[in-house]
């Protein structure tokens, strides 16, 4: 089965610019996660989405970052403005189900540099 | 707090021998899931095993195998015979069913010689 995509893969912008990243999960998996993973750091949860609602957005800063995730499919995660400590790659996972056993399938991830 | 800690940030060994990796864990759920995650340089996070807090037998797949001992909360995972392709940052990550987010650790890089 194909896994979870995600576009772009490399980004560069200067600071107080705008951008946005797309992700595709496994097709049947209704739970979408994104991480922000700095680098020498493990990944840290931004937003998680059961089907197109959110579950945990405690972690992302609201000021600057949104995500959607329209029909329960695929989601964007946007910054507006970034800032230089955004810097990172961000991952996009998805699992079947929240439970606490379930496995998360992660993409491979968009690596943001903020000049 | 700290819920995942690996005191490991590099470690070295030698092709075809064992390794473990260390991790301890902080949580006052009774049920809680522990992941092992392998991120080789091309940054895809990759599934090795899981290990439940009920699970009474410690958790195998292939060479991977977790160290489970829930009394030191610790879940260290051990790796036979081991391959240069294992070279790799390794993490750590636990999730609590009183929150459904999943937690890492710092990662390990391990590197195997030849």
């Amino acid at each position: 089965e194909a896994g979870v995509a995600q576009s772009p893969r490399y980004k560069i912008i200067e600071k107080r610019q705008s951008v946005a990243f797309w992700c595709n999960p496994i097709s049947g998996h209704a739970t979408l996660y994104w991480y922000q993973q700095i680098l020498g750091q493990g990944p840290k949860l931004l937003i998680q989405f059961q089907n197109n609602g959110v579950v945990d957005d405690s972690q992302l800063p609201k000021d600057r970052f949104s995500a959607e995730r329209l029909k329960g499919v695929d989601s964007t995660l946007k910054i507006q403005p970034a800032k230089l400590e955004d810097s990172a790659v961000y991952l996009c996972a998805s699992s079947l189900g929240q439970g606490v056993g379930y496995e998360q399938y992660f993409g491979p991830g968009t690596r943001l540099t903020v000049t | 707090a700290q819920k995942i800690t690996q005191t490991q940030p590099g470690m070295f060994v030698q092709e075809k021998e064992a390794v473990t990796l260390d991790c301890t864990y902080d949580t006052s759920d009774q049920s809680y899931g522990l992941f092992w995650y392998k991120q080789p340089s091309s940054g895809e996070m990759i599934f090795l095993i899981y290990q439940g807090s009920y699970d009474e037998q410690n958790a195998t797949e292939g060479r991977y195998s977790l160290n489970f001992q829930k009394a030191r909360k610790s879940a260290n995972l051990v790796i036979s015979a081991s391959q240069l392709g294992d070279s790799a940052m390794y993490f750590c990550a636990m999730r609590e069913t009183s929150g459904s987010r999943l937690t890492f650790g710092e990662g390990t890089q391990l590197t195997v010689n030849p």
